[in-house]
């Protein structure tokens, strides 16, 4: 059965960088099928797509949020990490990674459980 | 505000039908697949269906999708309370660029 498993820490200044790893279990992130997505929800409101990544490196982001993301993969690790910069109140939220497939890649089958993230001083 | 548009609140009593709908435009449920999500207080998503109509292996037949233009609908029969939660509708926009996910409906099973 396929695990994803959001780590990182649970606090983070403003203006500083938001880091959060994504740990694959039960499949390799290495398949040929699937992307892998990150979706954050602040609390108590809907979710929002930040972007995507293909085990090659391939990424495409939300542009809303694309100049501070970055998104990348280590496939030795089987896992795939979440950057964003210059954090305010705002990027608050429970933060999830999830996997798509290759065809619909806004479509995601599996999620983590979740890690919520305050931005706070 | 959110591109897709669903209703805040849904109900009915257990046993009966609901249906939940989603609402956007060309540039996004018109020309690209529906996804549906449950997410249950205090819980990750769960994906209930994807490609407009197809349920993942182990969602009951309770569940359907449908879609029809720029409209998608989430139908739920026999209900139970065990089906009390969030539900979202999403899709890929292409005037964004981006996925994108509804509002979020919750539904309260009287």
């Amino acid at each position: 059965q396929l695990q994803l498993q959001e780590s990182g820490p649970g606090l983070v200044k403003p203006s500083e960088t938001l880091s959060l790893t994504c740990t694959v279990s039960g499949g390799s992130i290495s398949s040929s099928s699937y992307y892998w997505g990150w979706i954050r929800q602040p609390p108590g409101k809907g979710l929002e797509w930040i972007g995507n990544i293909y085990y090659s490196g391939s990424t495409y982001y939300n542009p809303s949020l694309k100049s501070r993301v970055t998104i990348s993969v280590d496939t030795s690790k089987n896992q795939f990490s979440l950057n964003l910069s210059s954090v305010t109140a705002a990027d608050t939220a429970v933060y999830y990674c999830a996997r798509s497939s290759i065809a619909v890649t806004e479509q995601f089958d599996y999620w983590g459980q979740g890690t919520l993230v305050t931005v706070s001083s | 505000q959110s591109v897709l548009t669903q209703p805040p609140s849904v109900s009915a009593a257990p046993g009966q039908k609901v249906t939940i709908s989603c609402s956007g435009s060309s540039s996004n449920i018109g020309n690209n697949y529906v996804s549906w999500y449950q997410q249950l207080p205090g819980t990750a998503p769960k994906l209930l269906i994807y490609e407009n109509n197809k349920r993942p292996s182990g969602i009951p037949d309770r569940f359907s999708g449908s879609k029809s233009g720029t409209s998608a609908t989430l139908g739920i029969t026999g209900l139970q309370t065990g089906d009390e939660a969030d539900y979202y509708c999403g899709t890929w926009d292409r005037s964004l660029s981006a996925g994108v996910f509804g509002g979020g409906t919750k539904l309260t099973v009287l």
